[in-house]
C-alpha cells in the first residue's frame, strides 16, 4: 500500500534552516509528484510547493520563493523540503502528500517544526 | 492569485444533512476536491474531481460543482464526521486551498 513516512519533530531557532524528509513506498516513486503542505496552529492548510521526482522540477508558492528548496533522492525514494531563514510564524505541522491526478490522495503523518528562540 | 472562500463553521444535528460550500471565480470550470482534517490526524481525501469518492469513504459523502460554487454534502451526518473540511483546486500549477470549515455535529 502507498505509504509516506516523514522525519521526526524539529526545534529550530529563528534564522536557522530545517530539512524534512518524506520516504515513499508502495508505488513507483518517480510516477507521482510530491507536494508539501503545512498547517500552523489554529490556521488552515497552506500549500508550499511540489516536486516531480522524475525530473526534479519544482513549483513553489510565491510566498515561499527564495526560502524553500525541494529535492529528491530516487535511490532511496525520498523527497526533501528545506525551509531557510525560519521565523516564529513558520511553526507548523508540515505534511508531504502524493499527487494522484489533481488531488492529494496519500499524506504523510506530519512533522512538527517549532521555531523558538 | 486565485482564492477559494468557505464559511468558517457549519453546524448540523446527527442524522441531518450538512452542506459546506466553496466559492471561487468560475470554479465550475475547474476540478475541486475535499479533505477532512481531524485533530492530531493527517488530512483525508473525501471527494476528488468534484463528485468522486475514494475507496473507503462512506456513501454519505457527495460533491457537486457548478458556476462559482462547489459543495460538499454529508447526508445522515454522524458524530465521527466532525472536523475541519477544506476544498482544493488548481490555479495553473499551483495548489489552492480554501480557508477551511469547521463542522460541528450537535
Amino acid at each position: 500500500q502507498v505509504q509516506l513516512v516523514q522525519s521526526g519533530a524539529e526545534v529550530k531557532k529563528p534564522g536557522a534552516s530545517v530539512k524534512v524528509s518524506c520516504k515513499a513506498s508502495g508505488y513507483t516513486f518517480t510516477g507521482y509528484f510530491i507536494n508539501w503542505v503545512r498547517q500552523a496552529p489554529g490556521q488552515g492548510l497552506e500549500w508550499i510547493g511540489r516536486i516531480n521526482p522524475n525530473s526534479g522540477g519544482t513549483n513553489y508558492a510565491q510566498k515561499f520563493q527564495g526560502r524553500v528548496s525541494m529535492t529528491r533522492d530516487t535511490s532511496v525514494t525520498t523527497a526533501y523540503m528545506e525551509l531557510s531563514r525560519l521565523r516564529s510564524d513558520d511553526t507548523a505541522v508540515y505534511y508531504c502528500a502524493r499527487n494522484g491526478g489533481q488531488w492529494l490522495g496519500a499524506w504523510g503523518q506530519g512533522t512538527l517544526v517549532t521555531v523558538s528562540p | 492569485s486565485y482564492e477559494l472562500t468557505q464559511p468558517p463553521s457549519v453546524s448540523v444535528s446527527p442524522g441531518q444533512t450538512a452542506s459546506i460550500t466553496c466559492s471561487g471565480d468560475k470554479l465550475g470550470d475547474e476540478y475541486v476536491c475535499w479533505y477532512q482534517l481531524r485533530p492530531g490526524q493527517s488530512p483525508v481525501l473525501v471527494i476528488y474531481q468534484d463528485i468522486n469518492r475514494p475507496s473507503g469513504i462512506p456513501e454519505r459523502f457527495s460533491g457537486s460543482n457548478s458556476g462559482n460554487t462547489a459543495t460538499l454534502t454529508i447526508s445522515g451526518t454522524q458524530a465521527m464526521d466532525e472536523g475541519d473540511y477544506y476544498c482544493q483546486a488548481w490555479d495553473s500549477s499551483i495548489v489552492v486551498f480554501g480557508g477551511g470549515t469547521k463542522l460541528t455535529v450537535l
